[in-house]
């Protein structure tokens, strides 16, 4: 059974980095799934914010492009977002999920992990 | 403001059937798989359709999903209480090169 578990802090100042860790169980990160970041701001809709693919190329969302980094850490079988300069705009749920490319479907997701931006 | 449109509410009484429509384009829906998630109060999403009308393991048949051209709709028959839920649905889009969903829609059971 594959499980998607986020964590991080919960707060974090305005102006600083956003840092949070997905931890995969039960599958490799290494196949060929697209292991995703997607975000939510409480009592609003989803943001699709990138993904990492086997390992490498990671890809995100054109609207927060400049600030996002997306990386892999395949001997602990997770993957990290690095969110810089970020304001209140960025408080949200944040999910970890996988990815089938092509099928473009999300399953399973992490249980998520609310970051307030707040000084 | 969404790439993909939804309704953001629908209800109907327990025992009959709603659909939720979402609206997109060519770039996304018209040459895409859509899916579909159910989001209950305080809890992550969970796919409830793939690739356009697929369920997945332990979604019942009540739910269903179909497309069609720029366009795709979720369907659920024989509502129940615990159906109460925000319903998104989701698809890759070539002009962002990225994955799109749209508005959220809040389903309640009268």
């Amino acid at each position: 059974q594959v499980q998607l578990q986020e964590s991080g802090p919960g707060l974090v100042k305005p102006s600083e980095t956003l840092s949070l860790t997905c931890t995969v169980s039960g599958y490799s990160i290494s196949s060929d799934y697209s292991w995703d970041w997607i975000r939510q701001p409480p009592g609003k809709g989803l943001e699709w914010i990138g993904n990492i693919f086997r390992g490498a190329n990671p890809y995100c969302n054109p609207s927060l492009r400049s600030r996002v980094t997306i990386s892999v850490d395949a001997s602990k079988n997770q993957f990290s977002l690095r969110l810089n300069s970020v304001t209140a705009a960025d408080t949200a749920f944040y999910y970890c999920a996988r990815r089938l490319p092509g099928g473009d479907w999300f399953d399973p997701w992490g249980q998520g992990t609310l970051v307030t931006v707040s000084s | 403001q969404s790439v993909l449109t939804q309704p953001p509410s629908v209800s109907a009484a327990p025992g009959q059937k709603v659909t939720i429509s979402c609206s997109g384009s060519s770039s996304n829906i018209g040459s895409h798989y859509v899916s579909w998630y159910q989001q209950l109060s305080g809890t992550a999403p969970k796919l409830l359709i793939y690739e356009n009308n697929e369920r997945p393991s332990g979604i019942p048949d009540r739910f269903s999903g179909s497309k069609s051209g720029t366009s795709a709709t979720l369907g659920i028959t024989g509502l129940q209480t615990g159906d109460e839920a925000d319903y998104y649905c989701g698809t890759w889009d070539s002009s962002l090169s990225g994955v799109v969903f749209g508005g959220g829609t809040k389903l309640t059971v009268l």
